[in-house]
């Protein structure tokens, strides 16, 4: 079951550009959306998160866009560096219960 | 570092045997979360416990339980080992007064030979 879903595995962008990762729901239900990152032998690290109420919730070179309508969510990173090379998770929950997870998108940041 | 501790880190054993994983959840974080990360695919979500009490249950299997003690520490115990158990397994906790990021440890390698 599927609730959260990931449909790129793999992105690769040069360092300076922009880095656009997507992520898919199903579950209306969901009111709390979050973007984790992981590097190999480590576990996820909370990155930034979005709250159904608000459609964009920005940190530094961080954005994430959510649209509601199309069940949809996206991770900006401008400018794009060698050091964000990693695994990048989406997460939705409802009340912080049941968290689902993606199934990852591999980003490499070329120098 | 995240204050959730996973011990242990790594774990061999064979088929049929069992074994238990624990966690420490970060001071004041009264919710415990489990999941299982296998061959680099996606974080499967096993389950949940809040203040020691079940909140919710993921696809976790029958040979799996978990329970969260009354100093919030949590153990996973999964019995008859199978080699399609053999993953990461990581542990994560929050705060759940409202929407918050869940806090991870840095998991437990588990290989069944």
């Amino acid at each position: 079951d599927q609730q959260v879903k990931q449909n790129s595995p793999s992105l690769s962008v040069q360092e300076g550009r922009i880095s656009i990762l997507n992520c898919d729901y199903t579950n209306s239900m969901f009111d709390y959306f979050l973007w984790y990152k992981k590097y190999p032998a480590e576990g996820p690290t909370f990155l930034i998160s979005i709250s159904s109420i608000k459609d964009k919730n920005e940190d530094g070179r961080f954005t994430v866009f959510l649209n509601k309508s199309a069940k949809h969510l996206s991770l900006h990173i401008v400018p794009s560096q060698p050091g964000d090379s990693a695994v990048y998770f989406c997460a939705a929950s409802y009340n912080n219960n049941d968290m689902r997870f993606g199934a990852g998108t591999r980003l490499t940041v070329k120098p | 570092d995240s204050g959730v501790t996973q011990t242990p880190k790594h774990l061999i054993t064979a088929t049929g045997q069992r074994v238990t994983l624990r966690c420490s959840p970060r001071s004041g974080d009264l919710s415990v979360y489990w999941y299982q990360q296998s061959l680099d695919q996606g974080l499967q979500f096993l389950i949940q416990y809040y203040n020691g009490e079940e909140r919710a249950k993921g696809n976790i299997l029958e040979r799996f339980s978990a329970q969260q003690f009354p100093d919030l520490h949590s153990e996973l115990n999964l019995s008859s080992l199978e080699l399609g158990d053999s993953a990461l397994y990581f542990c994560a906790s929050s705060v759940t007064q409202g929407n918050s990021p869940l806090h991870f440890g840095n998991g437990t390698r588990l290989t069944v030979t």
